[in-house]
């Protein structure tokens, strides 16, 4: 089975700190996904990464950044944070071509103060 | 306009009954298309890809119109198990793996 997993699944920090948001998927897949999403609003692309240190803007990267150093490990940082951060984030990962399913991390619950 | 429209529900349905979604969608030259789905507190998961001749799998009938630019999913024989909510999505450019989701279908099936 595939799996993805994420740093926390609960997180609070304060306005302007730094957040690292970190996601690890086993599967050797090329692609890795954040989205986060807010009710009404539903998944968003944050940003998406095709292989190791590649990286592409999503939907909405205004505030944000992404690292990926190792295949299997896509990070997502807030550099200042702020409340209109809370959110749920999702980390998802799926092979390059052809089947395009995505497996999702549980997800983090981050709330900024 | 979104780019993938659902009827946000909630759909309250007695156990053994049949439901049906719609999504719509406005690219046109949207190529894949999905049903995915999410239980409460929990992540997305892949319910079911939509093909054009249209697919089943078990209860779960998923169709595509592409002339009118919507997808259907059809549930028979409601489970209390069914109760989730159902994601739209569509592949916005072939080959590209960017998906865009819709806000989701709640669904509760009432025993």
């Amino acid at each position: 089975d595939v799996k993805v997993t994420q740093s926390s699944r609960y997180l609070v920090k304060r306005t302007g700190e730094k957040v690292f948001l970190e996601c690890v998927q086993d599967m050797d897949h090329e692609n890795m996904f954040w989205y986060r999403q807010d009710p009404g609003l539903g998944l968003r692309l944050i940003y998406f990464s095709y292989d190791v240190k590649m990286k592409e803007k999503g939907d909405i990267p205004e505030g944000y950044s992404v690292s990926r150093e190792k295949k299997e490990r896509f990070s997502l940082i807030l550099e200042s944070a702020s409340t209109n951060q809370t959110s749920m984030y999702l980390c998802a990962s799926s092979l390059l071509t052809g089947y395009n399913e995505q497996f999702f991390g549980p997800g983090t619950r981050l709330t900024v103060l | 306009r979104k780019e993938v429209e659902q009827d946000p529900g909630p759909f309250n349905v007695p156990e053994g009954a049949t439901v049906a979604f719609n999504c719509t969608y406005s690219n046109s030259a949207s190529q894949s298309f999905f049903w995915y789905r999410q239980d409460c507190r929990k992540e997305p998961k892949l319910l079911m890809s939509v093909y054009s001749s249209g697919n089943e799998d078990g209860r779960f009938t998923a169709q595509l119109n592409r002339a009118s630019q919507y997808i259907s999913l059809l549930i028979r024989d409601s489970k209390l198990s069914d109760s989730a909510t159902y994601l739209c999505v569509v592949n916005r450019i072939f080959g590209n793996e960017k998906l865009t989701f819709g806000t989701g279908t709640r669904l509760t099936i009432i025993p």
